[in-house]
């Protein structure tokens, strides 16, 4: 079955960077594209890009230009997202998802980053 | 950016139909899709390409609609439905979600 393994929780110093970690199984990696969202506090989501795993295409929302980095390592059906130049604002709990019949049809359980001195 | 508005709240008794609305401020053709988000979890998907049921979710579930207006049914509502349903387009860049529409029952 589709899963998607990510990374646990991270408390980050502002100003500073965080990578999280997508692991994939239950299907073939390169055939789907990979998308990250973000879900503040009691809010509603946010997609931050996307990823195809085969080429390493990436698309992104203007909004989170310069924010995100998006990259894949293949040989470990893995997609990471960094974040960079943390503030208050970017606390957040972060999906990866699977992109499949035009909607996210699979979702990892999450990634709760908090920004805090 | 296309916006999708969704009713904030809904309260129901179980075992009555509800239906869950969402407009768009722009056509998304029958690019639009449903998911749930119960508390702690991440979304999973109800519905996609505006009425397709995705595989495993319980027939209860249905959705309708095209171009700006769209709806999720559930019918008949059950306990376990108490979460907070989400729309989402795909038509236009970037993806957008609605701000979700909290259901309880009572």
């Amino acid at each position: 079955q589709v899963k998607l393994l990510q990374s646990g929780a991270a408390l980050v110093k502002p100003g500073a960077s965080v990578k999280m970690s997508c692991k994939a199984s239950g299907y073939t990696f390169t055939d789907y594209w990979v998308s990250w969202v973000k879900q503040s506090h009691g809010k509603s989501l946010e997609w931050i890009g996307e990823i195809y795993p085969n080429s390493g295409a990436t698309n992104f929302n203007e909004k989170f230009k310069g924010k995100a980095t998006l990259t894949v390592d293949k040989s470990t059906s893995t997609a990471y997202m960094e974040l960079s130049r943390l503030t208050s604002e970017d606390s957040a709990i972060y999906y990866c998802t699977r992109q499949g019949n035009w909607s996210f049809d699979y979702w990892g359980q999450g990634v709760m980053v908090t920004v805090s001195s | 950016d296309t916006v999708l508005t969704q009713s904030p709240a809904l309260a129901v008794s179980p075992g009555e139909r509800v239906t869950i609305s969402c407009r768009a401020s722009e056509s998304v053709s029958t690019l639009m899709h449903w998911y749930q988000q119960k508390p702690g979890q991440q979304p999973t998907l109800l519905i996609y390409l505006a009425s397709n049921l995705e595989s495993g979710v319980p027939a209860r579930f249905s959705g309708s609609g095209s171009g700006t207006d769209f709806t999720l049914t559930i019918d008949p509502v059950e306990a376990d439905d108490t979460a907070t349903y989400y729309c989402q387009q795909s038509w236009n860049d970037p993806p957008t979600f609605g701000a979700g529409t909290k259901l309880e029952l009572k």
